[in-house]
């Protein structure tokens, strides 16, 4: 079965920073391109930044560019999204999720994600 | 990239059909065989529902279809289900934008 499990969130100050991470399980992580998806409670979901298999190919939503870092690491088979300089617009639940499709256009699975709560 | 535009509501009764619209433009969902659907409970992992306009994962059932016409793209649910209240999102691939993944707004299905 394939599983996503993102951890990390938390309150934190405005400006501050915070690592979100996601472990993958039942497939071959090094194969695909992973993205982060964020959705700010009780509204609609907004992709924030995708990273391709190798880590050759990364893009951020305009929103965070700048502020955001997405990595990962195929030895452990897991996905990463360094925060910097938050504000309240970027409270939300964060999920990640593998990128499918040629063109890469779908997410399939996802994670439950994990909230993030911009908050003095 | 501006979001897709989802009627904020449908219902319908056990057995009915509801059909949920996204509303794009010739730059996302007219372009681009790339539209997916997704089904989010509270407090759950967001599920593929439909790809590629029209496709069905494995595992999904049948009462659910997609199909496109022009810049708007359509989810159908047939022979509504307890278990489909949830909401909706429909999303548009848009390579070489600034954002190449553009949600829509969102259509919570009651049923």
């Amino acid at each position: 079965e394939m599983q996503l499990e993102e951890s990390g969130g938390g309150q934190v100050k405005p400006g501050g920073s915070l690592r979100l991470s996601c472990v993958v399980s039942g497939f071959t992580f090094s194969d695909y391109t992973m993205t982060w998806v964020r959705q700010v409670p009780g509204k609609g979901l907004e992709w924030v930044s995708s990273i391709s298999s190798n880590s050759n190919y990364i893009d951020y939503a305009d929103s965070v560019k700048g502020r955001f870092a997405i990595s990962r690491d195929n030895t452990k088979k897991s996905l990463y999204l360094h925060m910097s300089n938050v504000s309240a617009e970027d409270t939300a639940v964060y999920f990640c999720a593998r990128v499918r499709g040629i063109p890469q256009s779908w997410f399939d699975p996802w994670g439950q994600g994990t909230l993030v709560t911009v908050s003095s | 990239q501006s979001a897709l535009t989802q009627p904020p509501s449908a219902s319908g009764s056990p057995g009915q059909s509801v059909t949920i619209s996204c509303t794009g433009t010739s730059s996302d969902i007219g372009a681009y065989n790339s539209v997916s659907w997704y089904q989010k409970h509270p407090g759950r992992a967001p599920k593929l529902m439909i790809y590629e306009v029209t496709k069905r994962p494995s595992g999904v059932p049948d009462r659910f279809s997609g199909s496109r016409s022009g810049s708007t793209a359509s989810l159908t649910v047939s022979g509504l289900q307890a278990e489909d209240e949830a909401d909706y999102f429909c999303s548009s691939y848009v390579p070489g934008s600034s954002s190449p993944y553009v949600f829509g707004t969102g259509t919570r299905v009651t049923v």
